[in-house]
């Protein structure tokens, strides 16, 4: 079965930084287009980036250029998301999900880890 | 990175047909494919439609998907109970790249 388990959130202190990583399991993760995606409390979707199967070429949405970094290791099946200089405004629940091609948004999810912002 | 609007609401009677309607322009629906979403209370957004008109394997004939010009449209025929959630539609946007969603409808069942 497919699975994708986020990790990392928590709360740090604004201009911190924080780490996530996904776990993938069930598919061939390295045929895979992947995704971060966000949702701040009560609010809709946003995404965040993404990461081609190599690696070799990414996207990021505005707000986290220069902040915000994806990531993937083939060897551990896992994608990440380096976050820093963390504004109050990144506080949501964070997604990882699994996209067919880089424009597709996700056809799997993960059920998300929660990171705030906050002092 | 533009977003797509979304009607904030929209119900039903059991047994009823809504409409879920998703107004985007030429550099993301015109040109890209249509995905939709559903998101129950508490839970990750789940596939439900995919390049426009698409089910997923298990998700019911229920769900249909269109898209004309630069709007698309889910409709939930037959409504039921545990169709009551947050949907959101999305597309790829070319210039700038990025991936944007709709502001999403929540769907009420009367």
């Amino acid at each position: 079965e497919v699975h994708l388990v986020e990790s990392g959130g928590g709360l740090v202190q604004p201009g911190g930084s924080l780490r996530l990583s996904c776990a993938a399991s069930g598919f061939t993760f390295s045929s895979y287009w992947m995704s971060w995606v966000r949702q701040a409390p009560g609010k809709g979707l946003e995404w965040v980036a993404n990461i081609r199967q190599d690696g070799n070429e990414i996207y990021y949405v505005d707000s986290v250029k220069g902040r915000f970094i994806i990531s993937r290791d083939h060897t551990k099946n896992s994608l990440y998301l380096q976050m820093n200089s963390l504004r109050a405004e990144d506080t949501a629940v964070y997604y990882c999900a699994r996209c067919w091609y880089y424009g597709s948004g996700g056809d799997v999810w993960g059920k998300g880890t929660t990171v705030t912002v906050s002092s | 990175q533009s977003v797509l609007t979304q009607p904030p609401s929209a119900s039903g009677t059991p047994g009823q047909r809504v409409t879920i309607s998703c107004s985007g322009s030429s550099s993301n629906i015109g040109t890209n494919t249509v995905n939709w979403y559903q998101q129950l209370p508490g839970t990750a957004p789940k596939l439900l439609i995919l390049n426009d008109n698409q089910r997923p394997s298990g998700v019911p004939d229920r769900f249909s998907g269109s898209k004309s010009g630069t709007s698309a449209s889910l409709a939930i025929s037959g409504l039921q109970a545990e169709d009551e959630a947050d949907y959101y539609c999305g597309a790829w946007e070319d210039s700038p790249n990025g991936y944007v969603f709709g502001t999403g409808t929540k769907v009420t069942v009367l």
